[in-house]
């Protein structure tokens, strides 16, 4: 059974418009979860993480958003631009195993 | 400063064979985590070692085993492989063993792609 969720498997927005990639999990003790992006050919690379004691944390254009009683998680990039397509993996911290559960990814495709 | 390198890229084995894949950390890095990828799934845990001994171990059979050698180097063994095995195989470093509360990143290889015919 999947803990971590990413419903959408694909996204394709405008360059320059907001790109939202959604995420959900199952398991409240969940306190820490990332996100990573994947280009073909190469591994995931971090991109921004957040804990359970913030519900927003930003960098640069990228802002991640926590919504604890709805188990849900959120990456907003904007603006878009076409370097940012690549496929977004939502991650939770496994915790003691110092191990990360990923979900199966949104392909996001930023058009110019 | 070079990261985590992974050999072979690319590896064609065929059922019930054994297969050992490379990963070099980091300069530095002394822990090494494995996880496996199969073809529209996210990176599953399989192993993280640091400083030479097993610090986790996600739900894989005992087929599949692991060591790390004092240069923090790692190997990934499958033995018996399946063709349920093919997927992108993904090792991943850090200074020292992964835990969100240190505010550790992990840093992931390319890969090694293997096929199981």
């Amino acid at each position: 059974d999947q803990q971590v969720k990413q419903n959408s498997p694909s996204l394709s927005v405008q360059e320059g418009r907001i790109s939202i990639l959604n995420c959900d999990y199952t398991n409240s003790m969940f306190d820490y979860f990332l996100w990573y992006k994947k280009y073909p050919a190469e591994g995931p690379t971090f991109l921004i993480s957040i804990s359970s004691i913030k519900d927003k944390n930003e960098d640069g254009r990228f802002t991640v958003f926590l919504n604890k009683s709805a188990k849900h998680l959120s990456l907003h990039i904007v603006p878009s631009q076409p370097g940012d397509s690549a496929v977004y993996f939502c991650a939770a911290d496994g915790g003691s195993q110092g191990n990360l559960i990923f979900g199966k990814g949104t392909k996001l495709s930023v058009k110019p | 400063d070079t990261g985590v390198t992974q050999s072979p890229t690319h590896l064609i084995k065929t059922r019930g064979q054994q297969v050992t894949l490379r990963c070099s950390p980091i300069s530095g890095h002394k822990s090494v985590s494995w996880y496996q990828q199969v073809l529209g799934q996210g990176p599953q845990f399989i192993f993280q070692y640091y400083e030479k001994e097993e610090r986790g171990r996600g739900n894989f059979p005992d087929r599949f085993s692991a060591r790390q050698f004092p240069n923090y180097s790692s190997e990934l063994n499958v033995n018996a492989l399946l063709l349920g095995d093919s997927a992108l195989y993904l090792c991943a470093s850090s200074l020292v063993v992964y835990s969100a509360a240190t505010n550790e990143k992990l840093f992931f290889g390319s890969g090694t792609q293997l096929s199981v015919l």
